[in-house]
């Protein structure tokens, strides 16, 4: 089994839906993270946490949300959906320690919105 | 503030040739360096990551990586190309004070030709 699982793996959907996308970890990570994938961009940060407590906003947080339920768990909302968020979305986990810990990916949601 | 540049959004190589992908990057403060490779619809895996020890490190998969200060540089290199290293490779820059967060390269798309 995969130690950062992410579901749903592929999700269509229209413009204006409320949208969850979850994370769950085996690593007994304490932080978390959740980027977007673009084409020619790269990797961007939307939110990370460093534990269940702990709730930030990365670069680009505008139109989403999130909720650490659990150590393990980490889920990405978009309340109101649109066009400009289709996207390929990661989810990441690091150790606790200095930043020179690894992340550790899933395999990503695409997400596509008509 | 951090960033990263990577030169080149796609590289072609035949096969058994040299590989070289470029990475530069801006920091304030001392950085960690890393870079990740994508293989087609996974996510994100460490190859090799740079953490003040020795300046060139060694990944796997035969990659490695120089750090050069001077030239604020962290180039990836594998002496002889493979056909299962075509895939898409991202170079990330962390700091001590950053709690893990890493900022991405626009990524690298590496073709092998046979």
């Amino acid at each position: 089994d995969a130690d950062v699982t992410q579901t749903p793996r592929n999700r269509i959907t229209k413009t204006g839906k409320r949208i969850m996308l979850e994370c769950s970890q085996t690593k007994g990570h304490d932080r978390m993270y959740w980027y977007r994938q673009d084409p020619g961009l790269g990797l961007r940060l939307i939110y990370y946490s460093f534990d269940v407590k702990d709730i930030n906003k990365g670069e680009i947080s505008d139109g989403y949300s999130v909720s650490r339920q659990a150590q393990a768990k980490f889920s990405l909302s978009l309340e109101s959906a649109i066009p400009n968020q289709t996207a390929l979305y990661f989810c990441a986990t690091s150790d606790w320690g200095d930043s020179n810990q690894p992340q550790h990916f899933g395999d990503g949601t695409r997400l596509s919105i008509l | 503030a951090q960033s990263v540049t990577q030169l080149g959004s796609h590289v072609s190589v035949s096969e058994g040739a040299l590989v070289l992908l470029r990475c530069n990057y801006s920091s304030s403060v001392p950085p960690y360096l890393f870079w990740y490779v994508q293989y087609p619809n996974q996510g994100l895996q460490l190859l090799l990551k740079y953490t003040s020890a020795a300046t060139l490190v060694k990944g796997i998969n035969g990659f490695e990586a120089e750090f050069k200060k001077s030239e604020t540089s962290f180039h990836l290199t594998k002496p002889s190309a493979h056909m299962s290293d075509a895939a898409e490779y991202f170079c990330a820059v962390s700091a001590y004070n950053q709690g893990g967060k890493l900022i991405f390269g626009q990524g690298t798309e590496l073709s092998v030709k046979p």
